[in-house]
């Protein structure tokens, strides 16, 4: 079963409005989370590394003061799309690595898409 | 500079034939971590394997195998007998040990599609 889930799945909301994600680790904590971004028939791209007790990483060209991210415990991360615009709409992906199932295991969860109209 | 290169966009296989992905990577570390990724048309990212730079054999996970050559800096996808369910898009990705907490690169991408 899934380990990492997102909600909402699907969102729709209008121009100017923000838009909150949450991504849970299910059964294991997760200290660190990231956060993707994926356009249409895109690659994934990471927009920031989510850290439990600390101030979130932007990787460079991602605004911080858009796309808010709060690690609020071991096991939720969320990411707040502020004032969302149309160009804001994508796939959003997060994922969490697992140090306890091996160097291999990263767990992502199942994605928001995002439209703005 | 690309840190991970598929150069494959788009590609067929018939079906129960094999096929491979191609992967080239860049690293000047000599530890990292190599991972591929299934991503089908609902979104979510299926790991499928996983490769350590200093692992002796090639892995393998059922039908998927990773032709890891290290000199070459390749890391090439190989799924054996595929099924019409194979078809998707996949991803290639590293994860090298200076990156805070296990974050991965990803390549742009193979969409492949699994002819009856």
């Amino acid at each position: 079963g899934a380990v990492v889930s997102q909600h909402p799945s699907w969102v729709i909301c209008k121009s100017g409005t923000s838009v909150k994600i949450e991504c849970r680790s299910l059964d294991f904590q997760a200290t660190t989370m990231f956060w993707y971004r994926q356009f249409p028939k895109q690659s994934l791209m990471l927009m920031a590394t989510s850290n439990e007790g600390s101030k979130a990483t932007y990787e460079q060209g991602v605004e911080k003061d858009k796309f808010l991210i709060n690690h609020a415990s071991l096991t939720l991360s969320t990411l707040t799309v502020t004032s969302a615009h149309p160009e804001d709409s994508s796939f959003y992906i997060c994922s969490a690595p697992r140090t306890s199932g091996g160097p291999g295991t990263q767990y992502f969860g199942p994605g928001t898409r995002l439209l703005v109209l | 500079a690309q840190k991970i290169t598929q150069t494959q966009p788009g590609m067929f296989v018939q079906e129960k034939e094999a096929v491979t992905l191609d992967c080239t990577y860049d690293t000047s570390d000599p530890s990292y971590g190599l991972f591929w990724y299934k991503q089908p048309s609902s979104g979510e990212m299926i790991f499928l394997i996983y490769q350590g730079s200093y692992d002796q054999q090639n892995a393998t996970e059922g039908r998927y195998s990773l032709n890891f050559q290290k000199a070459r800096k390749s890391a090439n996808l190989v799924i054996s007998a595929s099924q019409l369910g194979d078809s998707a898009m996949y991803f290639c990705a590293m994860r090298e040990p200076y990156n805070a907490g296990n974050m991965l690169t990803f390549g742009g991408g193979t969409r492949l599609m699994v002819k009856p």
